[in-house]
């Protein structure tokens, strides 16, 4: 089955900076990847995804980007704020009703 | 329109006991989804359900977990002669059933589940 490893476990920064979250998968076959956030005690949001038909994504600060080659995508986060901090789970499946399988997630911690 | 709810939000039960779980998912969303959160940890898939019928049971880690959907919309995961190792966030998933779309996949706020 798919395999998701997610790093760094955690990660800080100061206001303003940029984050990086890289995941990596196993299975060839999984073409859907989101990126979950949830704040503590709160359920996980869906904050971005992207099909494995592209290449890169933006919304606003957040941008993902995926390789399918070398089978890794990664979370961008740019002009961090304190309401950013939150631990960020990506996920993936290889169809659109499967099951998503998640990374073990990065706690992001934005300092003022 | 209401989001995905989960009831009870919190339970705690000793060891042995059998507990239910249950989940309201969006109206109108076919596709249901149990997931279980440890400490620290990602989502961990257990059941899916298209409609009534379960398509994945996979993720069940024994035969101490089983749930049903019996009318295609409110859910209840089962769980025999609970373990102290069963204690865990249990979350619930739903997302609608739209042909050749991938589909988001909104959570419940989770039942945490004690087993003391």
């Amino acid at each position: 089955g798919e395999n998701v490893e997610q790093h760094p476990s955690t990660l800080s920064v100061q206001e303003g900076d940029s984050a990086v979250i890289k995941c990596t998968y196993s299975d060839s076959a999984s073409n859907y990847f989101p990126w979950y956030k949830q704040e503590l005690g709160k359920r996980p949001q869906l904050i971005i995804d992207i099909r494995s038909n592209v290449g890169e994504k933006k919304d606003q600060r957040i941008a993902v980007t995926l390789n399918k080659t070398a089978k890794h995508f990664s979370l961008h986060i740019t002009e961090t704020q304190p309401e950013d901090s939150a631990v960020y789970f990506c996920a993936a499946t290889a169809s659109g009703y499967s099951t998503l399988t998640f990374g073990k997630g990065t706690m992001l911690l934005v300092s003022p | 329109g209401a989001g995905v709810s989960q009831t009870p939000s919190n339970k705690v039960t000793e060891k042995g006991k059998y507990v239910e779980l249950r989940c309201d998912p969006i109206s109108g969303h076919t596709a249901l989804y149990w997931y279980r959160q440890s400490l620290g940890q990602g989502p961990e898939f257990l059941i899916y359900f298209q409609g009534t019928g379960a398509a994945d049971d996979s993720g069940l880690p024994n035969d101490r977990f089983f749930a049903v959907r019996p009318e295609g919309s409110v859910s209840t995961l089962k769980i025999q002669r609970t373990e102290r190792g069963d204690s865990a966030v249990y979350l619930c998933a739903s997302s609608s059933d739209l042909s050749g779309a991938y589909n988001e996949q909104f959570f419940g706020p989770g039942t945490r589940l004690t087993v003391l």
